[in-house]
């Protein structure tokens, strides 16, 4: 199965309250990054977290890392309706490239 | 700069015809991915080149998929005979060497085979 899986497969929420979508993978990994992609359109990267990192912020994201458990999570806090969109994280190895998960879909509603 | 460059956006061939995509990465990545998205398979990694170097094509689904890099700034790939169930999104990427972190994604190809 994929490195990568997202949970939950999809998420419908109002336009102000925060999201949360999670990742878990399989194998020891350099760096995990989380992309956007909007209907219709290539994946866009949003952030990127070292395996010696635990939490990194960019804006309205919070990402945490454990790898002890071999997960991960984004939060969008504060969300709006342009923050629709599906959501991938992707697991960096030493073998150099990365492997996507099935992604999350999110809704917000405004 | 202008971003990952694909061509066409859009094409719809007929089943055993010839398809072939293009892909101008980021002037200066030197690494360079091809994507497949489907709702029943997700987004699959094909294939990857460094520095104009296929290194991992094993996610190719068979023969009939073929891909080049002949120099840093063009790569195809291409369906010969295309089937029905090639029809999908098709993503080029692109990224540096020295991290292959982050990948910078083009618009895609999005392909129909009648």
């Amino acid at each position: 199965s994929q490195q990568g899986e997202e949970d939950p497969q999809a998420l419908s929420i109002q336009e102000g309250e925060n999201a949360t979508m999670n990742c878990s993978y399989k194998t020891s990994i350099n760096n995990l990054q989380w992309y956007r992609q909007n209907s219709g359109r290539g994946l866009v990267h949003l952030i990127l977290i070292r395996s010696n990192e635990r939490e990194k912020h960019s804006g309205r994201l919070r990402v945490t890392l454990d790898t002890s458990k071999k997960s991960s999570s984004l939060l969008i806090t504060a969300s709006r309706a342009a923050d629709t969109a599906s959501y991938f994280c992707a697991t960096n190895t030493n073998a150099g490239k990365s492997t996507f998960g099935d992604g999350t879909t999110l809704t917000v509603k405004p | 700069d202008a971003g990952v460059i694909q061509s066409p956006r859009h094409e719809v061939t007929e089943m055993g015809q010839e398809v072939t995509l293009r892909c101008k990465p980021i002037s200066g990545h030197n690494s360079l991915f091809w994507y497949r998205q489907t709702m029943m398979r997700g987004l699959e990694l094909l294939i990857y080149f460094n520095n104009n170097v296929p290194i991992d094509d094993s996610g190719m689904p068979e023969d009939r998929f073929s891909a080049k890099m002949p120099n840093a700034s063009f790569s195809t790939l291409k369906i010969q005979p295309s089937e029905p169930r090639d029809s999908a999104v098709y993503f080029c990427a692109s990224s540096t060497t020295a991290t292959q972190e982050t990948q910078y994604f083009g618009p895609g190809t999005r392909l129909l085979v009648l």
